[in-house]
């Protein structure tokens, strides 16, 4: 079955950029798209953007654009989020979630990944 | 950037049945919108209930469904378990861009 294995909590102070991976087994990687997912404490999931393993293609959130740039290392079946610019406001759960194409929504989701942004 | 509303809280007794909704900024929301909706337990990633309107993937309890209502797209619960108290949320997409609603709180009381 899917599974999705996201890498651990990060502290990071305004400004920087962080770097969060998502780790698939359970099938094959190019076949399934990867979603992004936020969520700030207490507060509502945000859609961050998408990204196509098989040929690398990406949509991001309007929010987001210029900010936020998604990869994927194919040998490894991972595919990564990085957000830069980070500000008090970023601080949330990051969460990965595979869909079974582009156009499609999240099915699979990975454990999340906290990310604080604290001076 | 289009905005989608939930109902903040409903509330449910054991067995009964209850309808949480999803409606667009936009005007209707169509099966060409692709709404999909998920279930949030406390300090728990989301679980993908419903896809594509009506579709339930394996591990979705037979209880829930769902449809288009109106304008809306909807979430039944039919025979409430106290386990179904949860967040749940709505996604649509528009063109490729996926946004949420801001979530229902479900009670089971």
């Amino acid at each position: 079955q899917v599974q999705l294995v996201q890498s651990g909590a990060e502290v990071k102070k305004p400004g920087a950029s962080v770097k969060v991976s998502c780790r698939a087994s359970g099938y094959t990687f190019t076949s399934y798209s990867m979603h992004w997912v936020r969520q700030a404490p207490g507060q509502g999931l945000e859609w961050m953007g998408i990204i196509n393993p098989s040929g690398g293609t990406t949509s991001y959130a309007q929010k987001f654009q210029g900010r936020l740039t998604m990869t994927r290392d194919t040998p490894t079946s991972t595919v990564y989020m990085e957000l830069s610019s980070l500000r008090s406001e970023d601080t949330a759960v990051y969460y990965c979630a595979g869909g079974r194409d582009f156009w499609s929504g999240p099915d699979s989701w990975g454990q999340g990944t906290l990310v604080t942004v604290s001076s | 950037q289009a905005v989608v509303t939930q109902e903040p809280s409903l509330t449910v007794s054991p067995g009964g049945t209850v309808t949480l909704t999803c409606g667009s900024s936009t005007g209707a929301v169509t099966s060409g919108h692709y709404p999909y909706w998920f279930q949030q337990k406390p300090g728990q990633a989301p679980r993908t209930l419903i896809y594509d309107t009506s579709n339930k993937h394996s591990w979705t309890p037979a209880r829930f469904s769902g449809s288009l209502l109106g304008d809306k797209a909807a979430l039944t619960l039919s025979g409430a378990q106290p386990e179904d108290e949860a967040e749940y949320y709505c996604l649509v997409s528009y063109r490729g861009a996926r946004v949420f609603g801001g979530g229902t709180k479900l009670t089971v009381l």
